[in-house]
């Protein structure tokens, strides 16, 4: 299995657009976290989906930002509109709940978003 | 809301020298994860922890989870400059989801 597939990597947008990232989580698994990691406030957990249902999601900062997961090997988070603020990394990963491996997280390499 | 902190938040220490981050959560933990990020990188699993107690060893580094189940720490023993990195510990919250420490940066100087 290629991992956990995020894209762009890199993302650079003016303030006021909307930006969409995407997440092909590892295949078979049935956990999906976002997470926005900055150096102020570390990674936080912004939702997550457990059988592509949202559970969680406390951390999700605005009604800016939306995330969905139409199925099993997409998800997409996305901020409309974009704020310099929202500059920040933001983190995909997947885990297998209740699986044998036990619920370890699998991260993407992450995007990396700058909002000018 | 559930908070999992860690201590120190930056460590620099001199290669050969020991590590230790330290790991606090509000509330008890049915079991801690721990991750290592490297600069520019993604965090990558390196153990989890379930027993109370539990002590764990992996080469050079030792994992410990506390009787209570609310704290852990890791140890890395004669760091090399290959230990640079964020660690953080992490943890279920309420529904299941994984809520990640404050992170303990270390850098090694050769």
């Amino acid at each position: 299995d290629a991992g956990v597939i995020q894209s762009p990597r890199h993302e650079v947008t003016e303030m006021g657009q909307e930006v969409t990232l995407r997440c092909k989580p590892i295949s078979g698994h049935n956990s999906l976290f976002w997470y926005r990691q900055t150096m102020m406030r570390g990674l936080e957990l912004l939702i997550y989906f457990n059988n592509n249902v949202p559970i969680d999601d406390s951390g999700m900062p605005e009604d800016r930002f939306s995330a969905k997961m139409p199925n099993a090997s997409f998800s997409t988070l996305k901020i409309q509109p974009s704020e310099p603020r929202d500059s920040a990394v933001y983190f995909c990963a997947s885990s297998l709940m209740g699986g044998p491996g036990g619920a370890e997280a699998f991260f993407g390499q992450g995007t990396r978003l700058t909002v000018v | 809301g559930q908070q999992v902190m860690q201590i120190p938040q930056y460590q620099h220490v001199q290669e050969g020298e020991d590590f230790t981050t330290y790991c606090n959560s509000s509330t008890t933990l049915s079991n801690i994860q721990w991750y290592k990020q490297r600069p520019g990188g993604h965090p990558v699993f390196l153990i989890q922890l379930v027993k109370s107690g539990e002590v764990k060893k992996q080469k050079r580094l030792t994992f410990q989870f506390g009787e209570a189940k609310k704290n852990s720490s890791l140890h890395i023993t004669a760091t090399q400059t290959t230990d640079v990195g964020t660690y953080f510990c992490a943890g279920p919250g309420n529904t299941d989801k994984l809520i990640f420490g404050t992170g303990t940066r270390l850098q090694v100087f050769p």
